[in-house]
């Protein structure tokens, strides 16, 4: 289940099932949106990008859907595995603000062998 | 080297105290950026450097935050007089060119103040 608060909201799947990690963003100029994939004690790790000409990306077993008309940005892992429990961040990127990266919250992911 | 390195992997400072944290980047990336992550937090933006230009420290959250990258390679944060607001884990993160791509990211520093 999720739950949103003072605790990163949390997703609970079993190994081999399908996760969608939903984000939404704010800032309609994005045009650049990219998700991270953070262990416990490491640095984000890149998992997948997409540009906002785009509104879907496949990599190996993650997709990436966007949907510009209500600001909102999914990550879908095929058959997840024990090792793909982490927080996930969705970050965007757009030139009004200065072109950096800015990052969402995070959704924490537990796989249940 | 083949990631982003970032020394040291934690520190504990006194309120009060300077500390200095370094970040090695992957080599040859031009642009290089300083986050810093609360605990159950996403990373915040605090500055960002290309080559040896700090072309933008908008995210900084006070003045005794100084950043650095004399030669366009290594860079140091450096953090005055550190505050318990300060606790965070620091991370640093590269990239080939610019602004608008993915950033390689360091495993960061745990600053703890007490």
């Amino acid at each position: 289940g999720e739950s949103v608060g003072l605790h990163l909201p949390t997703l609970s799947v079993q190994e081999g099932d399908n996760s969608i990690i939903n984000c939404a963003y704010s800032n309609s100029a994005s045009d650049y949106f990219i998700w991270y994939k953070q262990e416990s004690g490491k640095g984000p790790q890149f998992i997948i990008d997409i540009r906002s000409n785009m509104d879907k990306r496949q990599g190996q077993r993650v997709t990436v859907l966007l949907n510009k008309t209500v600001k909102h940005l999914s990550l879908q892992i095929a058959a997840t595995q024990p090792g793909d429990s982490a927080v996930y961040f969705c970050a965007e990127n757009s030139d009004n603000q200065g072109g950096k990266l800015i990052f969402g919250q995070g959704t924490e992911l537990s796989v249940k062998p | 080297g083949a990631g982003v390195s970032q020394s040291p992997r934690y520190k504990v400072a006194k309120r009060g105290q300077d500390v200095a944290l370094r970040c090695d980047p992957i080599s040859g990336h031009v642009s290089l950026f300083w986050y810093q992550q609360a605990l159950g937090q996403g990373p915040e933006f605090l500055t960002y450097f290309q080559n040896e230009a700090q072309l933008d420290k908008s995210g900084l959250p006070s003045d005794r935050f100084f950043a650095e990258r004399p030669e366009g390679s290594v860079s140091t944060l450096k953090i005055q007089r550190t505050q318990q607001e300060d606790s965070a884990v620091y991370l640093c993160a590269s990239s080939l060119t610019g602004l608008g791509e993915k950033l390689f990211f360091g495993s960061g520093t745990q600053l703890s103040v007490l």
